[in-house]
């Protein structure tokens, strides 16, 4: 069955310090994939997302994310931890089971330490 | 700037009412979609829509119904609102090629059933 995996529902940086989410995906194929960010109480906002161009994905806010098909993973990076990072991020593929729904992670949610 | 607009930020019904919420999209995209969103069980699907008067039911439809009348409105109805759909309700559309395609969220709409 497809699916999207995020190994961590809670991930602590401090500031100044890089940040690491985890995204795995099931798939026979290379699919598509995007990062969301939610801030509290707002709708998801697109960071980057991969479509089969290069690997190395770069994204809004200083994030970027490789795109790994030997390790089916899609891992979400930040040099630098920034204070306004804290939010809850999903990571999520279209659905290939012949309908138009997409496929989320359940959230990691990134609390940035001062 | 893409825009997903869903009309209210905060609502509060009462038990038994008919709620409607309601979602425009200005990017004339085929798909649009609704999630309800609840800690510890991210996003789930509960209508999405492929096309005008279109409708399938996701993971949870059961108390909700939608309707599509035109391209860039979906409309989320709780029949008999009760407090178990007290919750964050995302809507959200995408272009109809979904493979290499975003969804666009809007800003949600946050309920509480009293």
């Amino acid at each position: 069955a497809q699916s999207v995996t995020q190994l961590d529902s809670h991930v602590s940086v401090s500031e100044g310090t890089p940040v690491l989410l985890r995204c795995n995906y099931s798939s026979s194929y290379s699919p598509s994939l995007f990062w969301y960010v939610q801030h509290p109480n707002k709708g998801l906002q697109l960071l980057l997302k991969y479509t089969s161009a290069a690997t190395l994905v770069k994204g809004i806010n200083g994030f970027e994310a490789e795109f790994k098909k030997s390790e089916t993973s899609f891992h979400l990076t930040k040099p630098s931890a920034h204070m306004s990072d804290a939010a809850e991020y999903f990571c999520a593929r279209p659905s290939t089971s012949g309908t138009y729904k997409y496929i989320f992670g359940t959230g990691t949610r990134l609390k940035v330490l001062a | 700037d893409v825009k997903v607009t869903q009309s209210s930020r905060y609502l509060v019904k009462r038990t038994g009412e008919k709620v409607f919420l309601e979602c425009v999209q200005d990017m004339d995209h085929e798909n649009m979609f609704w999630y309800r969103q609840d800690p510890g069980l991210g996003l789930r699907l509960i209508y999405f829509s492929y096309d005008v008067k279109m409708k399938e039911k996701g993971d949870i439809p059961e108390g909700y119904s939608v309707s599509r009348e035109k391209k860039e409105r979906f409309s989320l109805i709780l029949e008999s609102a009760s407090t178990n759909q007290t919750s964050m309700y995302l809507c959200a559309s995408s272009q109809k090629y979904r493979f290499a395609t975003e969804a666009f969220f809007g800003q949600g709409t946050r309920l509480t059933v009293v």
